[in-house]
């Protein structure tokens, strides 16, 4: 089956700087990555996916390259604010899979210092 | 609160009682799940609905009984728990089956004692 590795699992940055949370997958049959976010006592909430037909995708201040070749995703988010601050998760779905397919990594602590 | 709500948020429970965990989804979605979240794990998928069916179950004990009533709506009925079984139990729905664009519950916070 799938297996996803994320790094680092904690990362503070400061303000205004940029952060970069890296995923590595197994199965070179994945081809589609969300990202989620998950604040303090919240849920988590999708902030943006990728299918493996794009190398890379951004929205706003928050961007993430793909490498299938070295099976390996990154969110990268510029300009951070302290509402940055929370729990990141990736997560990587085998290509036909359903729900189960789907797996996800750790989770990244993301800390914004003022 | 609107896109899917959980109820109850925290639940306490004996190792010997019986509860329900309730979920419901305001999204129009066809697809619901069940997830547990553990500290310091990844996610971990325990069922999924689709149009009121099941069709995953990843091998969770049968100590945990889902029950989908429509497509609204999703419990996890739990009875004779471990401790082991303490975590948030989160709620999600998307449009459909695959695992894509999951809407989360705020979860509920279950600690078995």
């Amino acid at each position: 089956g799938e297996n996803v590795e994320q790094h680092p699992s904690t990362l503070s940055v400061q303000e205004g700087d940029s952060a970069v949370i890296k995923c590595t997958y197994s199965d070179s049959a994945s081809n589609y990555f969300p990202w989620y976010k998950q604040e303090l006592g919240k849920r988590p909430q999708l902030i943006i996916d990728i299918r493996s037909n794009v190398g890379e995708k951004k929205d706003q201040r928050i961007a993430v390259t793909l490498n299938k070749t070295a099976k390996h995703f990154s969110l990268h988010i510029t300009e951070t604010q302290p509402e940055d601050s929370a729990v990141y998760f990736c997560a990587a779905r085998i290509s036909g899979g359903g729900a189960d397919g789907l797996t996800f990594g750790k989770g990244t602590h993301l800390i914004i210092q003022p | 609160e609107t896109g899917v709500t959980q109820t109850p948020r925290h639940l306490v429970m004996g190792m010997t009682n019986k509860k329900s965990l309730k979920c419901e989804q305001h999204l129009g979605h066809n697809a619901m799940y069940w997830y547990k979240q553990s500290a310091k794990k990844p996610l971990e998928l325990m069922f999924v609905y689709s149009l009121e069916e099941r069709v995953e179950n990843n091998s969770v004990p049968s100590r945990f009984s889902p029950e989908c009533p429509n497509s609204s709506h999703l419990f996890l009925h739990l009875h004779t728990l471990q401790p082991e079984d303490s975590a948030l139990y989160l709620c999600a729905s998307s449009r459909g089956q695959g695992g894509e664009k999951l809407f989360f519950g705020s979860g509920t916070q279950l600690s078995v004692l």
